[in-house]
């Protein structure tokens, strides 16, 4: 089947650990994205990869960190930077950052 | 102004009924717009793209007004299976680059009751 993977689907966290959070996609996309979605609130984009080996920082970048060794995979790193790291993290995926947009089930993070 | 701005309602409808969802684009320059909707604690999901001549899916109907900077979503008889927060999203070239960047609004939630 194809598709976009998140794992885990729950992580918890001690305070000051980095932490990284899995996203895969199978679709043949060359665009991946990270958005972060707080309780009763909209998406905002964290980083977005158009191609591999490039990244471009997004609206609320400060305190994470990704990397696209791979076409299929865009990991994100919450690092112990970021003041509010506890949200839902959903990755998506596209054919070009023009296109529509495909997302994962996503992963809440909770940093105890 | 925002970039993206919907009414996020609670539109509160029976089964049956008709609702309409509108939303407004600041940029003039967006180059394409969608509807999705997301479950309670799950992903948003792709409803449709909206074309600039409107298209239709089922009871699905969208509508795009570029003179006026807004997208509507169109519901017909309402089913309880389209309790959810409908997320208008429009496409804008990302800071004079070459890289499209979606935008996504507040959402609107939308419960139909029997």
């Amino acid at each position: 089947d194809g598709g976009i993977t998140q794992s885990p689907k729950y992580l918890f966290r001690k305070e000051g650990q980095n932490v990284t959070l899995s996203c895969e996609q199978n679709l043949n996309h060359d665009a991946m994205y990270w958005y972060r979605q707080d309780p009763g609130q909209g998406l905002r984009l964290i980083y977005y990869s158009q191609i591999v080996n490039d990244f471009q920082k997004g609206d609320i970048a400060e305190g994470y960190s990704v990397s696209r060794e791979k076409k299929e995979s865009f990991p994100l790193t919450v690092t112990s930077a970021q003041k509010n790291p506890t949200a839902f993290y959903l990755c998506a995926s596209g054919i070009s950052t023009y296109n529509e947009q495909f997302f994962g089930p996503g992963t809440r993070l909770t940093v105890l | 102004r925002k970039e993206v701005e919907q009414d996020p309602g609670p539109f509160n409808v029976p089964e049956g009924a008709t609702v309409a969802f509108n939303c407004t684009y600041s940029n003039s320059a967006s180059q394409s717009f969608f509807w999705y909707r997301q479950d309670c604690r799950k992903e948003p999901k792709l409803l449709m793209s909206v074309y600039s001549s409107g298209n239709e899916d089922g009871r699905f109907t969208a509508q795009l007004n570029r003179a006026s900077q807004y997208i509507s979503l169109l519901i017909r008889d309402s089913k309880l299976s389209d309790s959810a927060t409908y997320l208008c999203v429009v496409n804008n070239n990302a800071g004079g680059t070459s890289y499209g960047k979606l935008t996504f609004g507040q959402g609107t939630i939308l419960t139909v009751h029997p």
